[in-house]
């Protein structure tokens, strides 16, 4: 069984310009969850999906960011436009529905450089 | 606001030996606690969730205990082997899913 994968491995782009991140979640996994580590920092939670719906967004840092999930499968998330502090690891989780919801699998992450 | 704090950032350990590595937390009534392990360039891997009505969880040369008067859970490695070396991450959760991260310690067992 393939795990989840994310696209692309490592982004380096300069302030102001658009990055976009794919998430590819297990098949089956109805929750999908971002995460980002900023360097020195522990890893924070971004947000989480249910399927194609938002259930939590409190951990967005502002509106330049935006993720979605269309049709309830892979979920990208946009910074746009970035900036220097947006530099670190994007993670991206999935877990299944239901009591085995707590184990989620964490994909390999980007590493994103705003320079 | 909500703190995790793990005992050290790197701990070096004798293989051989039990590699005990610390969890604290304050401001946060977790229902649950979970170890993760990660390995450089790779993302956390989910080793073991323990409940907040729950002592101590096993699974093969890993124990976890949790103590929800003391704020703190200990993670053993029992028999440490050189391959056990990586940053060990403490999470804590409630019944929304949203986890909590400490920043991890680095362990490194030493042949």
């Amino acid at each position: 069984e393939a795990g989840v994968t994310q696209f692309p491995s490592h982004s380096v782009i300069e302030k102001g310009q658009t990055v976009t991140l794919r998430c590819d979640p297990i098949s089956g996994h109805d929750n999908l969850y971002w995460y980002r580590r900023v360097m020195g920092k522990e890893i924070k939670f971004l947000l989480h999906f249910v399927k194609e719906s938002k259930q939590d967004e409190s951990g967005m840092p502002n509106n330049r960011f935006l993720a979605e999930r269309t049709g309830g499968t892979y979920s990208t998330l946009k910074v746009q436009p970035a900036e220097l502090e947006d530099s670190g690891v994007y993670f991206c989780a999935s877990s299944q529905l239901g009591v085995s919801s707590y184990e989620q699998y964490f994909g390999p992450g980007t590493r994103l450089t705003v320079t | 606001s909500q703190k995790i704090e793990q005992n050290s950032e790197a701990l070096n350990i004798q293989e051989g030996k039990t590699a005990t590595l610390t969890c604290n937390y304050t401001n946060y009534s977790p229902a649950y606690l979970q170890w993760y392990r990660q390995d450089p360039g790779r993302g956390p891997v989910f080793l073991l969730l323990i409940r907040e009505n729950e002592k101590e969880k096993r699974k093969e040369r890993l124990k976890v205990t949790f103590d929800t008067t003391l704020k703190q859970s200990l993670f053993h490695i029992t028999a440490s082997q050189p391959a056990d070396s990586a940053t060990y991450l403490c999470a804590l959760l409630n019944r929304d899913d949203k986890i909590i991260f400490g920043k991890g310690t680095r362990l490194h067992i030493l042949p």
